[in-house]
């Protein structure tokens, strides 16, 4: 079965910059494992940010893009506000089915 | 609206079967397939499987392959995750998540104590 991997924790200043990503244990990431990044904040269930690697949901704040870089997912929030503080999960689908990365505990700080 | 709504938080004693359920509102339920996912006290999301309720055709992660039963009713809208004898180390979390990757349940709390 493939691993999925996360930066375990990332620190971004408010209003600042930050790439979280996703690689595979398998090779590249490509649009084909259609990658999906989940916001989950404490207590609460996931939501749904970005899927089919770039798309957004209509609630996805338009400070959040999704892409491919360097062989990974990445998920970028440019102009980081206190309430992006959150744990962030990526998602990457293979034959048979899809498996979650470890999450990433982003602070802002 | 689209909702996934899931049963309430259950307590169960090790040995003891369960079977928590999914159900889902405002679209076609036999359009999308139904994921089940765990989240374990401070850890992160694990896929277990999902289903097509069309045909009840199901994929297990090969982590939760022998220990659960996913299904669902079609007639009903509703998914269903069941255990026949529950383990301690099923304590968790556990999600519906729509096929397309949205909406998800609001989560179903499993505690399975002595």
């Amino acid at each position: 079965q493939a691993v999925v991997t996360q930066e375990p924790s990332l620190t971004v200043s408010p209003g600042g910059t930050v790439s979280l990503t996703c690689g595979s244990s398998t090779g590249p990431v490509t649009s084909g494992h259609y990658p999906c990044w989940f916001q989950q904040k404490p207590g609460q269930a996931p939501r749904t940010l970005i899927y089919d690697t770039s798309k957004k949901h209509s609630w996805t704040p338009a400070r959040v893009s999704g892409s491919l870089l360097g062989g990974k997912a990445a998920l970028t929030l440019s102009g980081a506000l206190p309430e992006d503080e959150a744990e962030y999960f990526c998602l990457l689908s293979y034959p048979g089915g899809v498996v979650f990365g470890g999450g990433t505990k982003l602070t802002v700080l | 609206e689209v909702q996934l709504v899931q049963s309430g938080a259950e307590v169960k004693k090790p040995g003891e079967s369960l079977r928590i359920s999914c159900k889902g509102s405002g679209y076609s339920f036999t359009t999308y397939w139904i994921n089940w996912v765990r989240q374990m006290p401070g850890k992160g999301l694990e896929w277990m499987g999902k289903i097509d309720p069309t045909v009840s055709s199901t994929t297990y992660s090969p982590s939760f392959q022998r220990h659960v039963t996913i299904s669902a009713d079609k007639s009903i809208s509703t998914a269903y995750l069941q255990w026949s004898s529950l383990k301690a180390s099923d304590s968790a979390m556990y999600y519906c998540l729509r096929g397309d990757l949205w909406p998800w349940g609001q989560g179903t709390l499993v505690t399975v104590s002595s």
